[in-house]
């Protein structure tokens, strides 16, 4: 079945713990992003990555790195997370950005 | 700043009425897609339309684009009340790069 994964789906965590929520696609997708979605804002892209080892800055990329070293991973790394980012965030891929998205189902993140 | 608005925010319709909601975006795109959230699930696409389009159906959808005025309108016919959930449009700017911005997104809720 083809799909977009994403662990773990729930995490509660303290301020400054670093902390991987890892994305994998079964697709061949080359285009990979990562949004966080909170009330009132939609879905804004954090990273995004056309393919292995080529990644770009979303629109709100601060206090986030990720790695493409695989085509079927695109893992977000927060190194130092703080209350802010407390968020849901949600993995996508796709054959381009001019393509139809496919959405992992989400990871609830709470920074106390 | 965010490409797409929704309009209205929310929407509250009978089972059987038409759905209209609105999307503005500021710069020009290549192309805008729609999609649908249901409560705080993955995204799921509904239909695109390219830059160069200006009307595009798919069952009970219909998408119009406007580029002279940037914006778009999503249409549901003979809505249900399974068509209850969150809708954002997202656009690629033609001079974005490779970034997909979606909107705030638009609450339907269809009652019985």
């Amino acid at each position: 079945e083809a799909q977009v994964t994403q662990n773990p789906r729930y995490l509660i965590t303290v301020t400054g713990k670093k902390l991987t929520v890892t994305c994998s696609q079964n697709m061949n997708h080359e285009y990979m992003s990562w949004y966080r979605q909170d009330p009132g804002l939609g879905l804004r892209q954090i990273y995004y990555s056309m393919n292995v080892e080529v990644t770009d800055k979303g629109d709100v990329p601060e206090g986030y790195k990720v790695s493409r070293k695989e085509k079927r991973n695109f893992p977000l790394i927060l190194e130092s997370p703080s209350p802010n980012q407390t968020s849901l965030y949600f993995c996508a891929s796709s054959f381009g950005v001019v393509y139809e998205q496919y959405f992992g189902p989400g990871t609830r993140l709470t920074v106390t | 700043s965010q490409q797409g608005e929704e309009d209205p925010q929310a929407l509250s319709i009978q089972e059987g009425e038409n759905a209209t909601m609105n999307c503005s975006y500021k710069t020009s795109i290549n192309n805008l897609q729609w999609y649908r959230q249901n409560s705080g699930r993955g995204l799921v696409h509904l239909i695109l339309i390219r830059s160069n389009e200006r009307e595009k159906h798919s069952g009970r959808l219909r998408v119009t684009l406007d580029t002279s005025k940037k914006s778009s309108s999503l249409l549901i016919t003979a809505s249900r009340a399974a068509d209850t959930a969150s809708y954002f449009c997202a656009t690629d700017a033609e001079r974005g790069g490779n970034k997909l911005t979606f909107g705030t997104g638009t609450q339907l809720k269809v009652e019985l």
